[in-house]
């Protein structure tokens, strides 16, 4: 069974408004941390922002807001007021449990693309 | 400082080549990890070094193998390189001594076998 998945193959939105990047994750332990990159055509993965299990508040970084709902198992992710740097593809990721190893497990990926 | 980074960032070889992977991070990071990705999809384990002197199979580890040199040195090996293996390859680390530890990517090696 899929341990992340990301629905939404690829998205638009126009420069300036907000868009949901969505995604789901599969586990029975209940500690995990969810993680979401951003890699732009130039092909690196950049860290966006982190939300752990047992965090109480969602996490923000900037215009980057994480929509945690530990109950439906969603960790979205909310980009405020669009900018065309934006148009990337995005990868919601999950760490199972806190062992020493802290492998990461990726989704498929949203491909986003900002319109002017 | 350099984060983490890759040689080559790109390469062909023919079905049947060897090649190994190099990794180094200067970050003082413990645990270390190689991912490959295929198009339209993410990325997947292939092997990882929680710490030095360890290294453990991930999702994907068939027709591969790595050493972990050092602390900052980790590298990946295609004996005898397939088609299949076309693909980009990422290095990461991660310092492991937090839950909130993030893990850093270098810039990735792009690898064609024909």
């Amino acid at each position: 069974a899929q341990k992340i998945t990301q629905t939404q193959p690829g998205m638009f939105v126009q420069e300036k408004e907000a868009v949901t990047l969505d995604c789901t994750y599969d586990t029975s332990d209940p500690s995990y941390g969810l993680f979401w990159y951003k890699q732009p055509s130039s092909g690196e993965m950049i860290f966006l922002i982190y939300q752990g299990s047992y965090d109480q508040q969602n996490a923000t970084e900037g215009r980057y807001s994480l929509n945690f709902q530990k109950a439906r198992k969603s960790a979205n992710l909310v980009i405020s007021a669009s900018q065309l740097g934006d148009s990337a593809m995005y990868f919601c990721a999950m760490r199972e449990g806190m062992d020493s190893s802290y492998k990461l497990i990726f989704g498929s990926g949203t491909r986003l693309l900002v319109r002017p | 400082n350099a984060g983490v980074t890759q040689t080559p960032k790109f390469q062909v070889l023919k079905t049947g080549q060897s090649m190994t992977l190099q990794c180094a991070q200067d970050m003082n990071h413990n645990s270390m990890y190689w991912y490959r990705q295929d198009p339209g999809m993410g990325l997947r384990l292939i092997y990882y070094s929680a710490s030095e002197g360890t290294t453990d199979k991930g999702e994907v580890p068939n027709g591969y193998n790595v050493s972990r040199l050092n602390k900052r040195e980790f590298s990946l090996r295609l004996e005898s390189a397939a088609p299949s293996q076309t693909s980009v390859y990422f290095c990461a680390s991660t310092l492991s001594g937090s839950s909130t530890d993030t893990q850093y990517f270098g810039p990735g090696t792009r690898l064609t076998v024909l």
